[in-house]
């Protein structure tokens, strides 16, 4: 059964502080995203990574940068995090055309 | 950019109830139309997908493309509490297979 899973599930930081976002999938699948959920505007694409070292940058892109050194491990850092980049942060994995979410983690920088 | 719009915002059904829910995009080059439910302290889940005009019926879930009048539905019959989520519509893009665009969601409740 797909599997993706997030860590941490919730963290608070404060303003300016490095912040590292973990995703990781069971079934090497090449393709996967990150994106952020906010109240009444649905998910934005932050990035998204085609295989190791292939990533693109998504719509939202501007305070974040993405690592992917592994199939399976997909990570998200915010470089000196700030108030507006609160959210809930998801990652997806796609093996073919569905895409499978983690279960998300709540970042709150005060 | 293509936009995709999902109406209403949230919406109330009883229980047993029949749940309409619409969903407008702008390019008609898209390809693929998802319906995704995300239950509270989830992450989203795919429900069904529709690629041709017409109807695809998914046990309780039927969805309806119409292409040309850019439009998507989903329709949930005989509603049950359970159904209570908020529901995404989002469409693949006609230049990438690998994106998709949402919309910003339907809150659904359904009333015992």
């Amino acid at each position: 059964d797909m599997k993706v899973t997030q860590m941490p599930r919730y963290l608070i930081k404060r303003m300016g502080e490095n912040v590292l976002l973990e995703c990781g999938q069971d079934m090497s699948h090449e393709t996967m995203y990150w994106y952020r959920q906010d109240p009444g505007l649905g998910l934005q694409l932050i990035y998204i990574s085609y295989d190791v070292d292939s990533n693109s940058e998504g719509d939202i892109p501007k305070g974040y940068r993405v690592s992917r050194k592994k199939r399976e491990h997909f990570s998200l850092i915010l470089d000196s995090a700030k108030t507006n980049q609160t959210s809930v942060y998801f990652c997806a994995s796609r093996p073919q055309w569905e895409q499978y979410f983690g279960p998300g983690t709540r970042l709150t920088v005060l | 950019q293509q936009k995709v719009q999902q109406s209403p915002e949230s919406l109330i059904v009883p229980e047993g109830g029949m749940a309409s829910l619409n969903c407008t995009f702008s390019d008609r080059n898209s390809q693929y139309f998802w319906w995704y439910r995300q239950h509270s302290g989830e992450g989203p889940k795919a429900l069904m997908s529709i690629f041709s005009n017409g109807d695809k019926k998914e046990g309780r879930f039927t969805a309806h493309l119409n292409k040309a009048s850019l439009h998507v539905s989903l329709h949930i019959k005989d509603s049950q509490p359970s159904d209570s989520a908020l529901y995404f519509c989002a469409v693949t893009p006609g230049d990438s297979n690998y994106q998709l665009i949402w919309g910003s969601g339907t809150k659904l409740i359904i009333k015992p």
